[in-house]
């Protein structure tokens, strides 16, 4: 079946721009989490939703960065007024489980391709 | 705070070789998972440790955890050029999958 997708692929934004980025999860994907990469670096978390509920949004670097999961499906992550500092991969994961001790919480996460966000 | 650290960082070796890379972490954790990442790819999951003294192996990869000393192993035996990626381990802080991730071991395997 088809895995997490994600669009755009890569997006370049002048500093100041708000952008928007999409994630599909896999279908029937219970729990679906954001992650920035910096160059370099390891993913580090933003936020988790569960169906539609936001659950942990304590990575989320500032309150320029909203999150979003509305039928519990599709989520968006936006931007607004974006800085260079922004400039990063934006990964999605999903996984069927409730992501809570117990039932599923063993669950891997399965990745997006990621958004390559330039700030220019 | 959660702080994984991952030893080392770069590793280039000769295929046929054998080699470990190593996961420490710094608070209670009782599962963890590796990942592997290509350039410009996106993670693909290796292994999910569960307990303590958990060990999973995947072809010339295998993986433990000893939760008591916090840390988990990734050992690469007879390397092969295909095995040549990043490599992140990623303890579950929460129990509610979130993941913090290490610093990656980059590791480049040379014919």
């Amino acid at each position: 079946g088809a895995g997490v997708s994600q669009s755009p692929r890569y997006k370049v934004a002048k500093r100041g721009q708000d952008v928007a980025l999409r994630c599909d999860p896999i279908s029937g994907h219970v729990s679906l989490f954001w992650y920035q990469q910096a160059l370099g670096q390891g993913p580090e978390f933003l936020t988790y939703f569960q169906n539609e509920a936001q659950l942990d949004k304590s990575g989320l670097p500032s309150d320029r960065f909203f999150a979003e999961r509305p039928e519990g499906s599709v989520s968006t992550l936006k931007i607004q007024r974006t800085q260079q500092e922004d400039s990063a991969v934006y990964l999605c994961a999903s996984t069927p489980g409730w992501g809570l001790a117990g039932a599923g919480s063993t669950d891997t996460q399965y990745f997006g391709p990621g958004t390559r966000l330039t700030v220019l | 705070e959660l702080k994984v650290e991952q030893n080392p960082l770069f590793l280039s070796m000769q295929e046929g070789k054998n080699y470990t890379i190593y996961c420490n972490y710094s608070t209670t954790s009782d599962r963890l998972y590796w990942y592997r990442q290509d350039p410009g790819k996106s993670l693909e999951s290796l292994f999910v440790l569960l307990s303590n003294g958990a060990v999973k192996q995947e072809g010339r990869l295998m993986a433990s955890l000893d939760t008591k000393a916090r840390l988990s192993t990734l050992h690469i035996t007879a390397a092969v050029h295909d095995l040549s990626a990043t490599y992140f381990c990623a303890p579950d802080l929460s129990r509610a999958q979130k993941l913090v991730f290490g610093q990656g071991t980059r590791l480049t395997i040379n014919p």
